[in-house]
């Protein structure tokens, strides 16, 4: 069982250069959603998704777009990488009934010089 | 808005000792409450959670109760050994506020032998 794979682990961009961050999940979650991870910050929230075709803004959304075509995927798109937005990226999923957990996965680690 | 608060890291305990890290939390209703531990290079995994007041999550020794009165989820453990060095994190997710949750800063622990 998979869970929430993520790629790339690792990722230098210059200044504007766009990329997209991989996510897929094989729990078929409804929900998905992307945070960063900076120092003494925690975790926030930049975009999520209650279900494909349905995504909207978290807490940090500037900079960053996604959308769900499928159950399964949730990429996220830095359009013009700014050093600003170096950081250690998390995908998590989740049903959307119930109380249940969120699954994390394993992160990338996203630099811009 | 809902915050979690949670004490300064970094905390450096000798093996066997008892570990306390404080939680507390603002959100309106009744949140569900969760502590999530990031080990080096890994994504965050689900350590424990209560979904109402007086409830105590317990995994691996680590305990939390959630107290509404004091809006506090505090995590403990009795006795740390070195594989618990991690990271630590509190967080809520608001009752009809969707799968969003919201963490706090994170706790460094670092267990010596």
């Amino acid at each position: 069982n998979a869970g929430v794979t993520q790629t790339p682990k690792f990722q230098v961009l210059k200044t504007g250069q766009s990329m997209t961050l991989q996510c897929a999940q094989d729990m078929n979650h409804e929900y998905m959603s992307w945070y960063r991870q900076d120092p003494g910050m925690g975790l926030r929230l930049i975009h999520y998704s209650v279900g494909a075709g349905i995504t909207d803004q978290g807490e940090v959304p500037n900079g960053y777009n996604v959308s769900r075509s499928t159950t399964e995927d949730f990429p996220l798109r830095l359009l013009s990488a700014a050093p600003s937005q170096t950081s250690v990226y998390f995908c998590a999923s989740s049903y959307s009934k119930g109380r249940t957990e969120a699954f994390f996965g394993q992160g990338t680690r996203l630099t811009v010089v | 808005g809902d915050s979690v608060t949670q004490m300064e890291g970094p905390v450096t305990l000798s093996e066997e000792a008892f570990l306390t890290i404080n939680c507390t939390y603002t959100a309106t209703g009744y949140p569900s409450l969760f502590w999530y531990v990031q080990y080096p290079g890994e994504g965050l995994q689900l350590l424990l959670k209560a979904t109402k007041a007086d409830d105590k999550g317990s995994n691996k020794g680590f305990e939390a109760t959630y107290r509404k009165e004091t809006t506090s989820f505090h995590l403990e453990k009795g006795s740390v050994q070195v594989s618990d060095s991690a990271v630590y994190f509190c967080a809520l997710r608001r009752t009809g506020g969707g799968n969003k949750l919201t963490f706090g800063t994170g706790t460094q622990l670092k267990v010596e032998l």
